[in-house]
């Protein structure tokens, strides 16, 4: 069974500094989503990483995948307020048109 | 562009009644997903609907239950509710599933069930 793992489950952070959020997962994938979700809110597609290496970047968050050590990140530059949700990894397996297995969450603050 | 659409947004039952959730996915989507996210759970898979036909299901007892209509919208049941039914269900949309390509997933807003 696919595991997926992030690390922190939760983050406080100030504005103006860096973090990053990992995501570890457990199968061969060539496929990885980060999606961002407000309270109370639905989940927004942030990135697709389709291949070993990507790289994607978007305003202050930068996502790269790994797919041999099997992880992901999600940089932080700059955090600013608006940046504070929940971040959440998702992959599906190798070859297949498969259900996506999401992480726990990441639950990122960002005060003043 | 209409993006996916959950109705009810709220709904609240009572232990052992059944809860019906419906969503409408995006125009031209053919699959449609249902997660669970509950309290401290995260997103459980429950059903993946595509061409009218279920496509896979995950580690939910029988009483969830689904069905996709021509149109491609869908419909989740939950028979003989239980308390920790209580979550917020998501309804998702993408274009045909291949082994290829990104896939993406379009969720809804969500419909929050809360059982009594």
């Amino acid at each position: 069974e696919l595991k997926v793992e992030q690390n922190p489950l939760f983050l406080s952070m100030q504005e103006g500094k860096n973090y990053t959020i990992y995501c570890n997962y457990s199968t061969t994938s060539d496929r990885l989503y980060w999606y961002r979700q407000d309270p109370g809110k639905s989940l927004e597609s942030l990135f697709v990483l389709l291949s070993n290496g990507a790289v994607k970047q978007e305003g202050r968050l930068m996502a790269s995948l790994d797919t041999k050590a099997r992880l992901s990140t999600l940089h932080i530059t700059a955090a600013v307020h608006d940046l504070s949700a929940t971040y959440f990894c998702a992959v599906a397996p190798t070859g297949t048109a498969s259900k996506l297995t999401f992480g726990t969450g990441t639950r990122l603050q960002v005060t003043l | 562009e209409a993006g996916v659409t959950q109705s009810p947004t709220h709904l609240i039952k009572t232990r052992g009644q059944q809860a019906t959730l419906r969503c409408s996915p995006i125009s031209g989507h053919t699959s449609v997903y249902w997660y669970q996210q509950a309290l401290g759970l995260g997103l459980q898979f429950l059903l993946w609907y595509d061409e009218g036909e279920e496509r896979n299901r995950g580690n939910f007892p029988p009483r969830f239950s689904g069905r996709q209509f021509p149109n491609y919208s869908s419909e989740l049941n939950v028979n003989a509710l239980e308390l920790e039914d209580s979550a917020l269900y998501l309804c998702a949309s993408s274009l045909r599933q291949s082994s290829t390509g990104a896939n993406v997933l379009t969720f809804g807003a969500g419909s929050r069930l809360t059982v009594l």
